[in-house]
């Protein structure tokens, strides 16, 4: 069974911290795809990456970094110079295929909430 | 860019009472599902519409009906609330496909009293 497991609950940093959230998930597929989504206080999901199991290359984009490794089954986030903007639940998922390969259905980790304080 | 738009926004039910959730998006996009998220368990998915004219079950559909309604518009529907319902509900879109990211709307807080 595909299964997304995200073990910290909760994150507690000062401003200006590093902070890694961890993701490690199962899957018997041989191509996947893995998201990462943001909720931030004000409810709504944000989409902030996809990586794809045939692509393993790190990827940064501003104070974000995502870490990759097949050999682990881990695909975690970090957060560069950490700022109160930052607080929100982080949620990893695993797209898994639904019929005939139309939409996919995204299987969530429970989500680990981040308190960025000043 | 109103991208996926939720109605309401919150709302209390008694138990037994019936009510529909309204989703529309304005993205031209072919997939669309609805979730919901409870403490402690992430989301999990409902009901789903991988094209119009379609739709199937997710992981916990039962107290649940949809319609796609055409391209845009795919509601849920508590044909008889329970108070196990409670629980905020977040429709999404996608263009297809399992490699296409879901865009999110709002979501709809839900109580039943």
């Amino acid at each position: 069974a595909q299964k997304v497991t995200q073990a910290q609950t909760e994150i507690s940093v000062v401003e200006k911290e590093d902070v890694t959230l961890d993701c490690v998930y199962e899957t018997r597929d041989t191509t996947y795809y893995l998201f990462w989504y943001k909720q931030p206080p004000s409810g709504e999901l944000v989409f902030l990456i996809r990586r794809n199991s045939f692509d393993e290359q790190n990827e940064i984009s501003g104070r974000y970094s995502w870490n990759f490794q097949k050999s682990t089954s881990s695909f975690n986030f970090t957060i560069t110079a950490s700022q109160v903007v930052d607080s929100a639940v982080y949620f990893c998922a695993l797209s898994e295929a639904l019929i005939y390969n139309q939409g996919g259905k995204l299987i969530f980790g429970q989500g680990t909430e981040l308190s960025v304080k000043p | 860019n109103a991208g996926v738009t939720q109605t309401p926004k919150f709302q209390v039910l008694k138990t037994g009472q019936s009510m529909t959730l309204q989703c529309a998006q304005d993205m031209n996009h072919n997939s669309m599902y609805w979730y919901r998220q409870d403490p402690g368990m992430g989301l999990r998915l409902i009901y789903y519409s991988a094209s119009e004219g379609t739709t199937d079950k997710g992981e916990v559909p039962n107290g649940y009906n949809v319609s796609r309604l055409n391209k845009r518009e795919f509601s849920l529907r508590l044909e008889s609330a329970a108070p196990s319902q409670t629980s905020v509900y977040f429709c999404a879109s996608s263009t297809g496909g399992r490699a296409q990211p879901q865009h999110f709307g709002d979501g709809t807080r839900l109580s039943i009293l």
